[in-house]
């Protein structure tokens, strides 16, 4: 079945330094949405992309789609401690018969200040 | 509070009994969805559902695991002769009728097997 990796699985930074997570979809992927869950929390939409090779921010953040539409990117500049949590791409399969999310394993950032 | 309602948020059940949760979607939505996350996991795809249809029931278990979402009321995700592994987080989902939305969640339940 389609599954959905990221990595790094866990990651502890400095504050104040820069953080990425990727995901890799083994299938083609017609759209790609990343979610935030705080520890204790439930997972709250950040952005979804669309287009191969599309790249989007909203402040610090940067996410990219993948040319082939099977890999993203988050990448965080300058990390701040509310930036702590575990951080989910998930995507629909291109093609694919239902609506269904399939979420990737996640990655959990832990910022030291 | 338009968003994402679930109850109850924590539930304790012993070896052998049913879990019923229950989840009333955002205002307008007409999907729902059923999570499951395990501690320090990510969500796994359980059920897709719109009003009195599953959609897309791929990621739940064959045994003992039922959901539904009637034309009036919650949806319901019911666990019959719950077992320690089925402790676990549960999240439901919603999201508008068009596809390619984003997903809004609930607080989820928090179901503790003794």
């Amino acid at each position: 079945g389609q599954q959905v990796m990221q990595i790094p699985q866990y990651q502890h930074v400095q504050e104040g330094e820069d953080f990425t997570t990727y995901c890799n979809s083994s299938t083609t992927l017609s759209n790609i949405q990343w979610y935030k869950q705080r520890p204790g929390g439930h997972p709250v939409f950040l952005i979804q992309l669309v287009k191969s090779g599309e790249v989007k921010k909203q402040k610090r953040l940067t996410f990219q789609f993948g040319e082939a539409k099977k890999n993203s990117s988050l990448h965080i500049t300058a990390t701040q401690t509310t930036d702590v949590g575990t951080y989910f791409c998930a995507g629909r399969r291109s093609g694919g018969a239902t609506n269904k999310l399939i979420f990737g394993t996640g990655t959990l950032l832990a910022v030291q200040p | 509070n338009a968003g994402v309602m679930q109850n109850p948020r924590h539930l304790v059940r012993r070896r052998g009994q049913e879990a019923r949760l229950r989840c009333s979607p955002m205002k307008g939505h007409s999907h729902v969805y059923w999570y499951r996350q395990l501690p320090e996991e990510g969500l796994k795809f359980m059920v897709y559902l719109q009003k009195e249809n599953i959609i897309d029931e791929s990621g739940m278990p064959k045994e003992r695991f039922s959901a539904e979402f009637p034309k009036e009321g919650p949806s319901i995700l019911r666990i019959q002769q719950v077992v320690r592994g089925d402790s676990a987080a549960y999240f439901c989902a919603s999201s508008p009728v068009y596809s390619n939305q984003p997903q809004h969640f609930g607080d989820g339940t928090r179901l503790s097997i003794l």
